[in-house]
């Protein structure tokens, strides 16, 4: 079974730029996630697709930051314009929307490095 | 969500038992614990979950004290392959609308020859 994909796996841009990442879920996979891991910590959720729709965007920057998720499938991460701050890896995990399965696939992440 | 404290790192040596322990003393009725596993460069892997007393599979074992205010994972006879970042994770498991896992920073296990 393929796992989680995404695209790119590194990118470096300057402060003020904008960049996008690419994830393909697990097929099948109803419920989208994207996270941000920054050096030295533990990932933290951005934002949570089920199928097409938002169900958790609480902690995505949304002045920066935008995420769609436009057929239940792909998904595309945003930022416009990026910070230092930024700079981290980039997860995209996916799992079944049963309620008696919710385990998390993760994918390699994409790092992003903001100069 | 109720908040998790763990080891911030562990040093063992190979085919020793390792045991983590988390504490989760806010942990609520619908909560499941869950424990996942980072290496380097890549995404989280679910390592177990369990709701109380006892859950073992391929991998580990999950010990849950009947109170359920702590956890404790454990790792038979690690290898030098068991050298990653150990997450302990406090939500709504099955039957979880949201699914939400919120990653505190882990346990840097060190595995040594």
């Amino acid at each position: 079974e393929a796992g989680v994909a995404q695209s790119p796996r590194y990118k470096i841009i300057e402060k003020r730029q904008s960049v996008a990442f690419w994830c393909n879920p697990i097929s099948g996979h109803a419920t989208l996630y994207w996270y941000q891991q920054i050096l030295g910590q533990g990932p933290k959720l951005l934002i949570q697709f089920q199928n097409n729709g938002v169900v958790d965007d609480s902690q995505l920057p949304k002045d920066r930051f935008s995420a769609e998720r436009l057929k239940g499938v792909d998904s595309t991460l945003k930022i416009q314009p990026a910070k230092l701050e930024d700079s981290a890896v980039y997860l995209c995990a996916s799992s079944l929307a049963s309620p008696r399965d919710n385990e998390q696939f993760f994918g390699p992440g994409t790092r992003l490095t903001v100069l | 969500l109720a908040k998790t404290t763990q080891p911030i790192s562990m040093d063992s040596y190979e085919g020793q038992e390792v045991n983590i322990t988390c504490s989760h003393n806010n942990i609520a009725t619908n909560d499941y614990i869950t424990w996942y596993q980072q290496f380097p460069s890549q995404g989280p892997r679910f390592i177990i979950q369990g709701y109380k007393t006892k859950v073992t599979n391929e991998v580990a074992s999950l010990f849950i004290p009947a109170d359920r205010k702590s956890s404790t994972l454990s790792l038979p006879r690690v290898s030098l392959s068991d050298t990653a970042v150990y997450y302990c994770l406090v939500g709504e498991g099955y039957g979880g609308s949201q699914g939400n896992l919120i990653f505190g920073k882990g346990t840097k296990l060190s595995v040594k020859p």
